[in-house]
């Protein structure tokens, strides 16, 4: 199993909505990551995990809380959005943390928040 | 700190023509560097890496890149273009250990590669 999978593919969410995004790998990958994605933008690191703790968070809003619950699973969480945060979400996983290995990115999550 | 140039948002070749897509990087330490293509309304998938071994890469899909570091340079090239070779490619770095961006994968803007018939 060499994919990144990703849950929704696509998500519509009012601002008060409490929805969660989801991401799983099989590689044995102990660096999982979420990137936002913008229209005719290149993706943003949000939240870095290694080994299931979280490393870099990117100064990223609360209303966005993401969890590790095992070195498999990566969950975003997403809570009073505002209709700016409609992006494509990108999960991606890597051996390390290191960014030696490049990383392998799932197809991603469309997001629109009305 | 680390960051990525990429000159050209757009590029627009022949089918059959050379594709050059130019990529410069900063880096606080020497990086390594990554090509990904992006089709629409999907994930990027990694092209190629230079990982401080050989300067020249290659890469799946025909695709080679050539690190040149006096010209802080990472252009990625196919000796001809396939239509099926149109969508956006984005040049990446991250930093070794040491370096203040470690652990960080930063993007440039990419480039919208078009292939006419």
């Amino acid at each position: 199993d060499t994919e990144v999978t990703q849950t929704p593919k696509h998500l519509v969410m009012g601002m008060t909505n409490k929805k969660s995004l989801k991401c799983e790998q099989h590689m044995g990958h102990r660096a999982m990551y979420w990137y936002k994605q913008k229209a005719k933008k290149p993706p943003e690191l949000m939240f870095v995990y290694s080994y299931e703790k979280l490393s870099i968070n990117e100064s990223v809003p609360s209303r966005f809380s993401p969890e590790c619950p095992n070195s498999s699973l990566l969950n975003l969480h997403l809570h009073a959005l505002q209709p700016e945060d409609s992006a494509l979400y990108l999960c991606a996983s890597s051996q390390d943390s290191s960014g030696r290995y490049g990383y392998t990115f799932g197809s991603g999550t469309r997001l629109t928040v009305v | 700190a680390q960051s990525v140039t990429q000159l050209g948002s757009h590029v627009s070749v022949s089918e059959g023509a050379l594709v050059l897509l130019r990529c410069n990087y900063s880096s606080s330490v020497p990086p390594y560097l990554f090509w990904y293509v992006q089709y629409p309304n999907q994930g990027l998938q990694l092209l190629l890496k230079y990982t401080s071994a050989a300067t020249l890469v290659k890469g799946i899909n025909g695709f080679e890149a050539e690190f040149k570091k006096s010209e802080t340079s990472f252009h990625l090239t196919k000796p001809s273009a396939h239509m099926s070779d149109a969508a956006e490619y984005f040049c990446a770095v991250s930093e070794n250990a040491g370096g203040t961006s470690y652990g960080k994968l930063t993007f440039g803007q990419g480039t919208i590669l078009t292939v006419h018939p």
